[in-house]
């Protein structure tokens, strides 16, 4: 029979917007947080992290905002390029003992020329 | 070059058959992890290993095995008990305090 997948949802950006990925993480003692790209076929490649003594992190084109009281983290990516099209994740852990980092599902983020 | 390398890239089994995946890496990380992913879903954790000869269950254990017998290496069971083993598998190391660095990914497809 026929086999239906889930679809991630979906952010589409025309070139050169800026672009903001949203995620809800769950666990409230978590101080550690990542997000991750993944292209089609390969594996997720690290893009920027945050810790939770600090809101804003910055990088190259990319700013990672952390909410701690409503547990929400967002990513901002300046001027969307075609090549910064893929499926995002973003990960969280509590770095204690036998930690082990929490994944969302993931967005696509889809850049129209 | 550091690194994380998976082989191979592309794998196909036989109903009933065991496989087993490799990952090596060189970075002289202490944490190793095996990630399965699905069409249009995140990354589930199968088994992870925070030092070499010991490693716990993750979230989908059943149905896989794996060994820690030298730190660069962490070897994925897939054997005939996993009744769904179609997926996209992926290793990831780390120091255990940062991030998890990820390998190519190794594509198994059931025949």
């Amino acid at each position: 029979g026929e086999s239906v997948g889930l679809h991630l949802p979906t952010l589409s950006v025309q070139e050169g917007d800026n672009s903001i990925i949203n995620c809800a993480y769950s666990n409230s003692a978590s101080d550690y947080f990542i997000w991750y790209k993944q292209e089609s076929g390969k594996g997720p490649q690290f893009i920027i992290d945050i810790r939770s003594n600090m809101d804003k992190r910055q990088g190259q084109r990319v700013t990672v905002l952390l909410n701690k009281t409503v547990k929400h983290l967002s990513l901002q990516i300046a001027a969307t390029q075609p090549g910064d099209s893929a499926v995002y994740f973003c990960a969280e852990q509590f770095t204690g003992a036998n930690s082990k980092l929490t994944f969302g599902k993931g967005i696509t983020l889809s850049v129209r020329p | 070059d550091g690194g994380i390398t998976q082989s191979p890239k592309y794998l196909f089994r036989k109903e009933g058959q065991n496989v087993t995946l490799s990952c090596e890496q060189n970075l002289n990380h202490d944490a190793m992890y095996w990630y399965r992913q699905d069409p249009g879903q995140g990354l589930r954790l199968i088994y992870y290993s925070q030092i070499v000869n010991d490693f716990q269950k993750g979230d989908i254990a059943e149905g896989y095995s794996v060994s820690r017998e030298k730190k660069e290496s962490f070897p994925l069971t897939v054997t005939s008990a996993q009744k769904n083993p179609t997926a996209f598998y992926l290793c990831a190391s780390s120091t255990g305090l940062s991030e998890q660095f990820f390998g190519p990914g190794t594509r198994l497809t059931v025949l």
